[in-house]
């Protein structure tokens, strides 16, 4: 069975430096798709970004960025410029393309706090 | 934007009881999913749900979990017989299609069986 594990509980990180928040998974697929979901207070989940397995390059969207290390099976969050509306828990999350479900498999979470 | 959205934000139940809990997926998608998250614990999947019946389910959904389509819009979970063990925070997600879209997620329902 697939595992996704976020060894940092919580983070903090000072406003517009960068922070890198890791994940690591355990599959024995190849291909397979991996995502940063991100839920403010009070908030639903929303989709932050994601990466494909094939693809070597790593995704970004604006402030952010992955660092996709398929050998490693690490998959961190960088956020750059870091705004007080950052501040969320940060859940990573894992899903193979033959999985007839679409079933996501999630690490238990960082809570990320931004100082002003 | 479009919103997935659950009803009720809380609910209460004494052991045993039936909750139904529902959802409202964002209305030009297909596949709806029912999550949990037991609190301090990781965020569970439940089970999808597409073209009217299951696609998967977990080994936590089941007999006394099931779901349905009552019509064109909601999306609901039914837990027959709750037990203590099933206060949680439970999502309903959907998405367009089952590739690489996204799943869109609801703010929750806290579950709390006293």
């Amino acid at each position: 069975a697939q595992t996704v594990t976020q060894s940092q509980p919580e983070m903090s990180v000072q406003e517009a430096e960068t922070v890198t928040l890791s994940c690591t998974y355990d599959t024995s697929e190849s291909d397979y798709y991996l995502f940063w979901y991100k839920q403010p207070p009070s908030r639903q989940m929303i989709l932050v970004i994601r990466q494909e397995a094939y693809k070597q390059q790593n995704a970004t969207e604006n402030r952010f960025s992955v660092n996709f290390q398929k050998a490693a099976k690490s998959f961190s969050l960088k956020i750059s410029d870091s705004q007080l509306g950052d501040a969320a828990m940060y859940f990573c999350a894992y899903r193979t393309p033959n999985n007839a479900g679409n079933m996501l498999t999630f690490g238990g979470g960082t809570r990320l706090m931004v100082k002003p | 934007e479009p919103e997935v959205t659950q009803t009720p934000s809380h609910q209460v139940t004494q052991m045993g009881q039936e909750v139904i809990l529902r959802c409202v997926p964002i209305s030009n998608h297909l596949y709806f999913y029912w999550y949990r998250q037991i609190l301090g614990q990781k965020v569970e999947f439940l089970v999808s749900f597409y073209n009217n019946e299951i696609s998967e389910k977990s080994e936590i959904f089941d007999d006394q979990f099931s779901v349905e389509r009552p019509d064109g819009s909601n999306f609901t979970l039914k837990i027959r017989s709750t037990k203590l063990e099933d206060s949680a925070m439970y999502f309903c997600a959907s998405s367009e299609i089952t590739t690489l879209y996204e799943q869109y997620f609801g703010p929750g329902t806290r579950l709390t069986v006293t």
